[in-house]
């Protein structure tokens, strides 16, 4: 059984463009959430994904948006990115049959934004 | 909106030290209560949890007693190693999503 894998590890972008983040759940799980960890800070709540349709959002701008996909891999994307946004980008994948709020997380990316 | 707030840190102890982190949290309802670890270098790993008032989560030596009546959930270990070394997040569960709300993580630091 694979765990939560995420791509790319790191990243470097200009203030002004846009990132994709890529992951992959956890064998068997069909829900995804994405955070967002600033340094020396915990996780924030973006936004989560349950077959297909986003389910929940934090308070994110929407220039944060994302997909699912049918084999439950999910996409975060970011334009317009800002200073600001140079973060951990968390993903955790949950699914039927554990226990309430039990997720699993990935490595992360580190996105540096100059 | 809910929160979740964590004793300030850094901490370091010796190794074979008693180790107590407190949590304390805001919330409507009844949420779920999670210790997740960050060990260098490394994700986020689920520590243990308590879905109920009066639960205590337990894993590798550590424990967490769900209190409604403080709203606390302090982390503790009656014997740290240098392998606890690590960065420590409380978190509540909440809401028809699940999301999760942390705290901002402390930084425990075991010497030999």
């Amino acid at each position: 059984e694979t765990g939560v894998t995420q791509s790319p590890t790191h990243l470097i972008k200009t203030r002004g463009q846009q990132v994709t983040l890529r992951c992959s759940s956890q064998s068997g799980h069909n829900t995804v959430s994405w955070y967002q960890q600033a340094l020396g800070q915990g996780p924030q709540f973006i936004f989560q994904y349950y077959r297909e349709e986003e389910n929940g959002r934090g308070n994110f701008p929407p220039r944060f948006s994302g997909l699912q996909f049918p084999n439950y891999s999910s996409e975060l994307n970011v334009n317009a990115l800002e200073l600001d946004d140079s973060a951990l980008y968390l993903c955790a994948s949950s699914g039927p049959g554990q226990g309430a709020y039990e997720q699993y997380f990935g490595p992360g990316t580190r996105l540096t934004v100059t | 909106g809910d929160s979740v707030t964590q004793m300030e840190g850094p901490v370091t102890l010796s190794e074979e030290a008693f180790l107590t982190i407190n949590c304390t949290y805001t919330a409507t309802g009844y949420p779920s209560l999670f210790w997740y670890v960050q060990y260098p270098g490394e994700g986020l790993q689920l520590l243990l949890k308590a879905t109920k008032a009066d639960d205590k989560g337990s894993n590798k030596g550590f424990e967490a007693t769900y209190r409604k009546e403080t709203t606390s959930f302090h982390l503790e270990k009656g014997s740290v190693q240098v392998s606890d070394s690590a960065v420590y997040f409380c978190a509540l569960g909440s809401g028809a999503n699940s999301k999760l709300t942390f705290g901002k993580g402390i930084t425990l630091s075991v010497r030999p």
